[in-house]
């Protein structure tokens, strides 16, 4: 595709249930960003990859926020034990690699709202 | 720790007129600042990028401006239009490539027909 994509688009969860966000990133973009944007807020970094390694976590909540890339591609975003706090939306961004050198192309989002 | 400030966070004005959205961050050790549109339910469209040696970029009606010694960027949207609507988001770079992309909050824009 052209873009960046995020599936599903919408996502209602209970309280302590699984959920898993999964991002299709522009073709050939070797750099992928998670950032979570709550109600009124900018977006705020989650973590990123670089190929298929997590090259900076450091801004996943807690440990029941996981995220992988297994082919360097598509990356799926995880969380385990889902809270209310977690309601917001999660965006995806591609970039050709990594580096805030480079422009950040973002997909639709995913709205999660926990229950 | 960079922190980025967009004033005002919310801005109705008729159609027609000339608005400017401002940004200000705290750290002016920067590599860049980009400006992003966000409509209501989407993701973000990147509207202009200002590299930390340039002092402004134009596309179509609007023009974005840097001072990055003052830690400051303005958003000038000519001849505004109801297409306009939507929340613009400032964010910066740092100067290391290891740097995150720090955001703002955004400017909830809402052009009057």
């Amino acid at each position: 595709g052209a873009g960046v994509s995020q599936t599903p688009s919408n996502k209602v969860t209970e309280k302590g249930k699984y959920v898993e966000l999964r991002c299709d990133p522009i073709s050939g973009h070797t750099a992928l960003y998670w950032y979570r944007q709550s109600l009124g807020q900018g977006p705020e970094f989650l973590i990123y990859f670089q190929g298929t390694g997590a090259a900076d976590d450091s801004g996943l909540p807690n440990d029941r926020f996981f995220a992988v890339r297994p082919e360097g591609s598509v990356s799926t975003l995880k969380i385990q034990r889902t809270e209310r706090g977690d309601s917001a939306v999660y965006l995806c961004a591609s970039s050709p690699d990594r580096s805030t050198y480079n422009e950040q192309f973002f997909g639709p989002g995913t709205r999660l709202t926990v229950l | 720790k960079q922190e980025v400030t967009q004033i005002p966070a919310a801005l109705s004005v008729p159609e027609g007129e000339n608005l400017v959205l401002n940004c200000s961050f705290t750290d002016s050790a920067i590599y860049n600042l980009q400006w992003f549109r966000q409509d209501p339910g989407k993701g973000l469209t990147s509207l202009l990028l200002i590299q930390s040696s340039q002092r402004e970029q134009t596309s179509g009606r609007l023009n974005a401006s840097l001072d990055k010694s003052s830690g400051r960027s303005t958003l000038y949207i000519a001849a505004s239009q109801p297409g306009d609507s939507a929340t613009y988001l400032c964010a910066v770079g740092g100067e290391d490539r290891d740097d995150k992309i720090i955001f703002g909050k955004g400017t909830r824009l809402h052009i009057l027909p």
